[in-house]
């Protein structure tokens, strides 16, 4: 069974930099697929961030893109998301996931962190 | 960039009845990548259908979903009590606002 599971700071400051890590079990990322990261915000809708293929092939969310930096590391079958000069507006729960392809829908998911920006 | 338009916003609706949820796109989309999502409260979204009618693994058959080009439709044919939560449609990067189904 795949699981996934994020994990990082759950408090950030504002202008700072947020990180985190979605280890993954049950799957090598080597062996293919996308992973993503999604985010929502409380009581909010959903929305891409990026994904990442095992070969270090990225796609950023358009509206993101110049904050966003996706990697992987296969040898501990994670990967990582790094978003810049974060805001309140970046107070949200930070999911990752598996894609069937670059742009298809997530199967399996992580339980969520919730991030919050403030200082 | 692809806008997509949930409705209705709210639905009210009894077990046993039967769902309609539309998933309207700003344009022509292929249906190979419009997917639906169920979430319950606290808990990451669940795929329920992919390629716009294939259902995912482990969901049951009341589940079904079709359309084509700008227009997409999913069917609950007979509620149960689980299935009353929020849905999303997702195509690309891009999600709908979400469609609730509560209990009536």
């Amino acid at each position: 069974q795949v699981q996934l599971q994020e994990s990082g700071p759950g408090l950030v400051k504002p202008s700072e930099t947020l990180s985190l890590t979605c280890a993954v079990s049950g799957y090598s990322i080597s062996s293919g697929y996308y992973w993503g990261w999604i985010r929502q915000p409380p009581g909010k809708g959903l929305e891409w961030i990026g994904s990442i293929y095992h070969s270090g092939s990225t796609y950023y969310n358009p509206s993101l893109k110049s904050r966003v930096t996706i990697s992987v590391d296969t040898s501990k079958n994670q990967f990582s998301l790094k978003l810049s000069s974060v805001t309140a507006a970046d107070t949200a729960v930070y999911y990752c996931a598996r894609r069937l392809t670059v742009a298809g829908p997530g199967d399996y998911w992580g339980q969520g962190t919730l991030v919050t920006v403030s200082s | 960039e692809i806008v997509l338009t949930q409705s209705p916003g709210t639905l009210s609706l009894s077990p046993g009845e039967r769902a309609t949820l539309s998933c309207r796109a700003s344009q022509s989309v292929s249906s190979s990548y419009l997917a639906w999502y169920q979430q319950k409260p606290g808990q990451a979204p669940r795929l329920l259908i992919y390629g716009a009618s294939s259902r995912a693994t482990g969901i049951p058959d009341r589940f079904s979903g079709s359309g084509s080009g700008t227009d997409f439709t999913l069917t609950i044919s007979r509620l149960e009590p689980e299935d009353f939560a929020v849905y999303y449609c997702q195509s690309l990067y891009t999600f709908g606002q979400g469609t609730k189904l509560e209990i009536k």
